[in-house]
């Protein structure tokens, strides 16, 4: 286990709507980055945030949005679900906005219907 | 663009038949390249970093190589357990902090 824990395991929701995953990052890391895992593809990158403040986005639209609060747990917020949405939502913590060594939780299955 | 490649999609060997994964890159100031493992259901487990061009690092059955386009994951005689998704990632370019996956390999590995 990789001391990261993330919230709910899974998750139904109806489109349009706007959900909040939750993680707790390992004990000492400062950087949280979240990733879009679609079915047979790798993990995309969302966003990483180090000590409470956005550090590198991906190609992700505004409706996905971010906060770390100051004990470096993080909130991914998806507003107006598209279907297209629904994939495993991974959030992945490390000592440094370099990602020396980054430890994943194991995800949150998102399905939006 | 920043891109990442990993072939070949998916690999079967049979158990002691060492074989090796590739990853080709292109991203401006490469910080950092990864290897993960993923297991069905389960998020990525981390395995290596390397930094720069002739670097090599080893764990267990598993050696992983960089040049300035690429990288290899090597695998000795593997094991059935040896069977998961092996995915590379870049840290790097104009993006920041941004890191970017390989869509994988799938190795399965029969005993």
């Amino acid at each position: 286990e990789t001391g990261v824990t993330q919230s709910p395991t899974h998750l139904i929701k109806t489109r349009g709507q706007q959900v909040t995953l939750r993680c707790s990052s390992q004990s000492g890391h400062n950087t949280v980055s979240w990733y879009q895992q679609a079915l047979g593809q790798g993990p995309q990158f969302i966003f990483q945030y180090y000590r409470e403040e956005e550090n590198g986005r991906g190609n992700f639209p505004p409706r996905f949005s971010g906060l770390q609060f100051p004990n470096y747990s993080s909130e991914l917020n998806v507003n107006a679900l598209e279907l297209d949405d629904s994939a495993l939502y991974l959030c992945a913590s490390s000592l440094a906005r370099r990602n020396t060594e980054a430890f994943f939780g194991q995800g949150t299955r998102l399905t939006v219907v | 663009e920043d891109q990442v490649t990993q072939s070949p999609e998916a690999l079967r060997l049979q158990e002691g038949e060492s074989s090796s994964l590739n990853c080709s890159y292109t991203v401006s100031g490469l910080r950092g390249l990864f290897w993960y493992r993923q297991d069905p259901g389960k998020g990525p487990e981390f395995l290596f970093t390397l930094y720069s061009a002739g670097e090599e690092k080893e764990k267990e059955r598993l050696k992983a190589t960089l040049t300035k386009k690429e990288s290899f994951l090597h695998i000795t005689a593997p094991k059935p357990e040896d069977s998961a998704t092996y995915l590379c990632a870049v840290q790097g370019g104009t993006g920041g902090f941004k890191t970017i996956f390989g869509a994988g390999t799938r190795l399965f590995v029969k005993a």
